[in-house]
């Protein structure tokens, strides 16, 4: 079964210092993934998402995640942080069969001043 | 227009009332989804239709029942609640992936359900 795993529930940064938000994940098949992000109260926003055309994808907002096969993971990364980037991030696999998206347990970023 | 339409924002329910939520969307998507998220959850998926078709249940409770009208509108009726079921529901779309790479899912602001 397709799966990721966010390693840190919470990530605490220094306003201007580098973003890392960890991600693996577990598949048989190369997989389609994605980063979304949640600010409170609102839905999901695609941050980028990876589907085997490039191993480094740039993103909205500055981001980029690299997919990285041998280690199976999709880290997403941002040079530095402001002070808006706080928010709950999720990384998420697609299972194409039956277009089922499954989410990471999130990680809460906090940025401070 | 690449936006997911949910209404209501906010609903407090008793739990004998009958209540519907509703979703559309105008991108020409043929899948979509209705997710449950807890606080400090991510989201759980609970249904996914495809080409208006029931392709996914999450071996959800009988109280919530999804009805696809057509492609562009997704509503999810609820009966009998519990308080447990109080969460945020968001609705996404995408297109189906068949074997296509643009698959990313767009979704709804949610509705924010309390049961009482």
């Amino acid at each position: 079964a397709q799966s990721v795993t966010q390693l840190g529930s919470h990530v605490s940064v220094s306003e201007g210092a580098l973003v890392l938000l960890r991600c693996n994940y577990s598949s048989s098949v190369p997989p389609y993934l994605f980063w979304y992000v949640q600010y409170p109260n609102q839905g999901l926003q695609l941050l980028l998402k990876y589907t085997s055309a490039a191993t480094l994808v740039k993103g909205i907002n500055g981001f980029e995640a690299e997919f990285k096969k041998s280690e199976t993971s999709f880290h997403l990364t941002k040079p530095s942080a402001h002070m808006s980037d706080a928010a709950e991030y999720f990384c998420a696999v697609l299972k194409a069969a039956g277009n089922k998206l499954t989410f990471g347990g999130g990680t809460r970023v906090l940025v401070k001043p | 227009d690449t936006e997911v339409t949910q209404t209501p924002k906010h609903l407090v329910m008793g739990m004998t009332n009958k209540k519907s939520l509703k979703c559309e969307q105008h991108m020409g998507h043929r899948a979509m989804y209705w997710y449950k998220q807890k606080a400090k959850k991510p989201p759980e998926l609970m249904f996914v239709y495809s080409y208006e078709k029931l392709s996914i249940n999450e071996s959800v409770p009988s109280r919530f029942s999804p009805e696809c009208p057509n492609s562009s509108l997704l509503n999810l009726h609820l009966h009998a609640l519990q308080p447990e079921d109080s969460a945020l529901y968001l609705c996404a779309s995408s297109q189906p992936t068949g074997g296509r790479v643009n698959t990313e899912a767009f979704f709804g602001q949610g509705t924010r359900l309390t049961v009482v």
